[in-house]
């Protein structure tokens, strides 16, 4: 299985300013994915991050408030823009490693834990 | 949006006993899978049942599915303090992309 790691692990930011959470993976892989998950509740698939072109972002989320890049298969961020409390979450990558492309299995990493004050 | 939905949201109970997790769906499906969480960290994935199957173990793990009713269950045999986490249905539909049940909260008393 893929190793993912995720920087950082956490912050507390101010109202207003933006965060980049990058997303990196031992391994190539066919899909990279950015969670969210507010507190006490389920995952949010935000987007699937396309390697070499826009992401595709679900319903509810645009791109001017989380852009995202993936200028490889091993690499991704997502940054959270003009932050508010409300997006105060657990943000996570997953992927869906290469011997498994075409499958739904998906490995996480570890998360990054953001406060906004 | 979520399509799952689990019960309980909480569950407590004390080692040795064994934990049932149910999970409902609203769409045609081609895989669900269960997922845990620990403490508000990643993911792990626990085990993958596909649509055309109705029952799968992995060591402790007991998972049915049953697709006329679009549910399935998580058993948890012989349980231990080190089961407590946060447990996940998803579902697998076209593509790569995964739909998050509720959850439900496992507690595990020693």
């Amino acid at each position: 299985s893929a190793v993912i790691s995720q920087k950082p692990s956490r912050d507390i930011c101010q109202r207003g300013t933006s965060l980049t959470i990058q997303c990196q993976v031992d391994s190539q892989v066919t899909m990279m994915f950015w969670y969210r998950q507010q507190p006490g509740q389920s995952l949010t698939l935000i987007a699937t991050a396309n390697q070499g072109s826009e992401a595709t972002y679900e319903s509810g989320f645009v791109i001017d408030k989380f852009p995202i890049s993936r200028p490889n298969l091993t690499f991704s961020t997502l940054t959270v823009s003009n932050m508010s409390p409300e997006d105060s979450s657990i943000y996570l990558c997953s992927v869906v490693p290469s011997e498994l492309a075409g499958g739904n299995t998906q490995y996480f990493g570890p998360g990054t834990r953001l406060t906004v004050l | 949006s979520q399509q799952g939905e689990e019960d309980p949201q909480a569950l407590s109970i004390q080692e040795g006993e064994n934990a049932t997790m149910n999970c409902s769906y609203k769409t045609s499906i081609n895989n669900l899978q269960w997922y845990r969480q620990n403490s508000g960290r990643g993911l792990v994935h626990l085990i993958l049942i596909r649509s055309n199957e109705r029952e799968k173990h992995s060591g402790r793990l007991r998972v049915t599915l049953d697709t006329s009713k679009k549910s399935s269950s998580l058993l948890i045999t012989a349980s231990r303090a080190a089961d407590t986490a946060s447990y996940f249905c998803a579902t697998g539909t076209s593509g790569s992309r995964l739909t998050f049940g509720e959850g439900t909260q496992l507690t595990v008393n020693p």
